[in-house]
């Protein structure tokens, strides 16, 4: 994988449903990867950032796990409310050097949860 | 204050016109970030700032120009921009405590240009 890759593109589920998107990466000189959540009209607001390698990290309903060696994190809701309706973008960023600070955005995940 | 506020929310140009977008933090944080986002295209990053020294510029075209002035206002300067320039522009400022690369990074809601 070369670039950060988002799955599924846009998402519809019913209030209640749990749901779960992926993000894949490039493993090869990974640091971290950070979670967002975005609201229409809003600032991206970060949820995660894993480093280690079977992290996982809670907030509330939603979770994050993170595999380095394969570059892929899952991100689940549960119970999903339609204040959750945003767009879930994950970025890598990469170690040191002249890559400091970098993030790589995938082009997220759209969910809608309808009431 | 945990906000970074970006100003203005909207900007209309002329091909012609320069102006200016304007980024600020009081969160004491050190780094400072301009990113670029096209419609339906995730956010890229343009330039970063860190101790108030641009420490990257991502190939950017010189019609715009970033400027620090201190650890808490970041403007990016525009000239001779083009309609393609034409985009959401994002700055986000992070606190440097663990070397950058897993800081985590704290977005503005984005000034919306468009060029005429």
């Amino acid at each position: 994988i070369l670039n950060v890759e988002q799955s599924p593109q846009s998402l519809h589920v019913q209030e209640g449903d749990s749901t779960n998107f992926t993000c894949s990466f490039p493993s090869s000189n990974f640091y971290a990867l950070h979670w967002y959540r975005w609201e229409t009209a809003k600032s991206p607001e970060a949820l995660f950032v894993m480093t280690l390698n079977g992290d996982e990290k809670k907030k509330g309903r939603i979770s994050a796990t993170l595999n380095t060696k394969e570059g892929y994190s899952y991100l689940y809701i549960k119970g999903s409310q339609p204040e959750d309706s945003a767009t879930y973008l994950c970025a890598s960023s990469n170690a040191g050097g002249t890559s400091y600070g970098k993030l790589t955005f995938g082009q997220g995940t759209i969910l809608t949860v309808h009431p | 204050d945990t906000e970074v506020t970006q100003t203005p929310k909207h900007l209309v140009m002329g091909m012609t016109n320069k102006k200016s977008l304007k980024c600020e933090q009081h969160m004491g944080h050190r780094a400072m970030y301009w990113y670029k986002q096209k419609a339906k295209k995730p956010p890229e990053l343009m330039f970063v700032y860190s101790y108030e020294k641009l420490s990257i510029n991502e190939s950017v075209p010189s019609r715009f120009s970033p400027e620090c002035p201190n650890s808490s206002l970041l403007n990016l300067h525009l000239h001779a921009l083009q309609p393609e320039d034409s985009a959401l522009y994002l700055c986000a400022s992070s606190p440097t405590t663990s070397g950058g690369a897993s800081d985590t990074q704290y977005f503005g809601p984005g000034t919306r240009l468009t060029v005429l």
